[in-house]
């Protein structure tokens, strides 16, 4: 069974800086892994999607790194935002091909101006 | 630029009462998904559907819980008779195709059961 695990669990910074979000699965076997931004009492939107073949996806300021064989991605978050402020979630994609994610608690992420 | 629309935005029912819950997917999407989160807890798979059948479900979904696709627009998650715990925020996505494409996500339904 899947499980996802993000570190760390929040984190403030202050406005400029570059960040590193972590997420590990347990199953390497996995189509895709794809990172979400949720605003609270909001819907998901998808930031980022890399597929098994890929190594890292990169859009703006946010760049993703997948490393299948060892169960882990990295969303990296260049010169922070207060606008940047939200929780973070990465959703591995299973083999069963039915597209199915299973989300991490995420991480939620303060920038202070 | 089109998106997932899901209604209604907050649905308050009481206990044992049959509920739906509305979604117009992305309308080139061949693929739809619900999902639920329960405050403060992990966003949870609960269904895809393609083609007009479930393609996979969750434990969580067990005999309670219904999906149909009723026209060329709407898909739409049931459950029979509530429970308590069934109150939660449950999202809809839609994707293309399978195993290669992003999901996209509908700003939810909080299901309020009393």
């Amino acid at each position: 069974k899947q499980e996802v695990t993000q570190i760390p669990a929040a984190l403030s910074v202050p406005e400029g800086e570059n960040l590193v979000l972590n997420c590990s699965f347990t199953d390497s076997a996995i189509y895709n892994l794809q990172w979400f931004r949720q605003d609270p009492g909001k819907g998901l939107t998808s930031l980022l999607l890399i597929q098994s073949s890929q190594r890292e996806q990169t859009s703006g300021r946010l760049n993703a790194s997948l490393d299948k064989s060892s169960g882990r991605s990295t969303l990296y978050i260049a010169a922070s935002q207060p606008g940047d402020s939200a929780t973070y979630l990465c959703a591995p994609e299973g083999s069963s091909n039915t597209g199915k994610l299973i989300f991490g608690q995420g991480t939620t992420l303060q920038v202070k101006p | 630029e089109p998106e997932v629309t899901q209604t209604p935005s907050h649905q308050v029912t009481q206990m044992g009462q049959e509920v739906i819950l509305r979604c117009v997917p992305i309308s080139n999407h061949l693929y739809f998904y619900w999902y639920r989160q329960i405050l403060g807890q992990k966003v949870e798979f609960l269904v895809s559907f393609y083609n007009n059948e479930i393609s996979e479900k969750s434990e969580i979904f067990d005999d309670q819980f219904s999906v149909e696709r009723p026209d060329g627009s709407n898909f739409t998650l049931k459950i029979r008779s509530t429970k308590l715990e069934d109150s939660a925020m449950y999202f809809c996505a839609s994707s293309e195709s399978v195993a290669s494409d992003t999901q996209y996500f509908g700003p939810g339904t909080r299901l309020t059961v009393l």
